[in-house]
């Protein structure tokens, strides 16, 4: 069974540009989460997706967004770059609907590591 | 707003050394994930625990839901071992991270 698929892997974006993420979550998951990695601040909760509707969402401002189509894969979006975007973008995938972590366990995908130069 | 504290940040072991690793958790935090994470940035999910004790392999996680705390144990440690550790709290704010254990094991 394939993992949870990030891509792209690495990508170099300019301030003030945007940026669009991709998850492919695990086969008949259906819940998708994202996470911020980054040294200063750890990991930190973005949103979660649960049938195409955002059902949590963390303390990011509204540069930050996302969705999730009919078939369960994850877009994120960073409008308006800054410099302090720069992290490893984690997604994960769970399989039961409650929220994730609370009851299912997550599956991470490699992350995205984003560059804002 | 969950809350995850997590020690020590770093720890150096021999190879052989029996590791602990500990986490406490607020209020508000129903299950107790442990994470691993290599050099490179994947996650793994090593144990879901919401009471008890669970085993894989070398690797031992207990809960103790009265004192809010959870414990990560490695047994009979490997320099393949070294990695972040990361425990995270599940709750109605999604997932609560710590800043992660870096553990290094030395042969």
């Amino acid at each position: 069974k394939a993992g949870v698929t990030q891509t792209p892997r690495y990508l170099i974006k300019t301030r003030g540009q945007q940026v669009t993420l991709s998850c492919s979550p695990i086969s008949g998951h259906r819940s998708v989460s994202w996470y911020q990695q980054t040294p200063g601040q750890g990991l930190q909760f973005l949103f979660e997706y649960f049938s195409e509707t955002q059902r949590n969402k963390g303390n990011f401002p509204g540069r930050f967004s996302g969705r999730q189509f009919s078939n369960s894969r994850s877009e994120m979006n960073v409008s308006t770059l800054e410099l302090g975007d720069s992290a490893l973008y984690l997604c994960a995938s769970s399989r039961r609907g409650g929220l994730v972590g609370q009851n299912t366990e997550a599956f991470f995908g490699q992350g995205t590591r984003l560059t804002v130069v | 707003k969950n809350e995850v504290e997590q020690s020590p940040q770093n720890l150096t072991a021999q190879e052989g050394e029996f590791i602990t690793i500990n986490c406490s958790y607020s209020v508000g935090i129903s299950a107790l994930h442990w994470l691993q994470q290599h050099p490179g940035g994947g996650i793994v999910s090593l144990f879901m625990l919401s009471s008890g004790k669970k085993k894989h392999g070398r690797l031992i996680a207990t809960i103790n839901i009265q004192e809010k705390h959870s414990s990560l144990h490695i047994t009979a440690s490997h320099p393949r071992d070294s990695a972040v550790y990361i425990c995270a709290g599940g709750g109605a704010d999604g997932l609560t991270f710590g800043k992660g254990t870096h553990l290094i094991i030395q042969p």
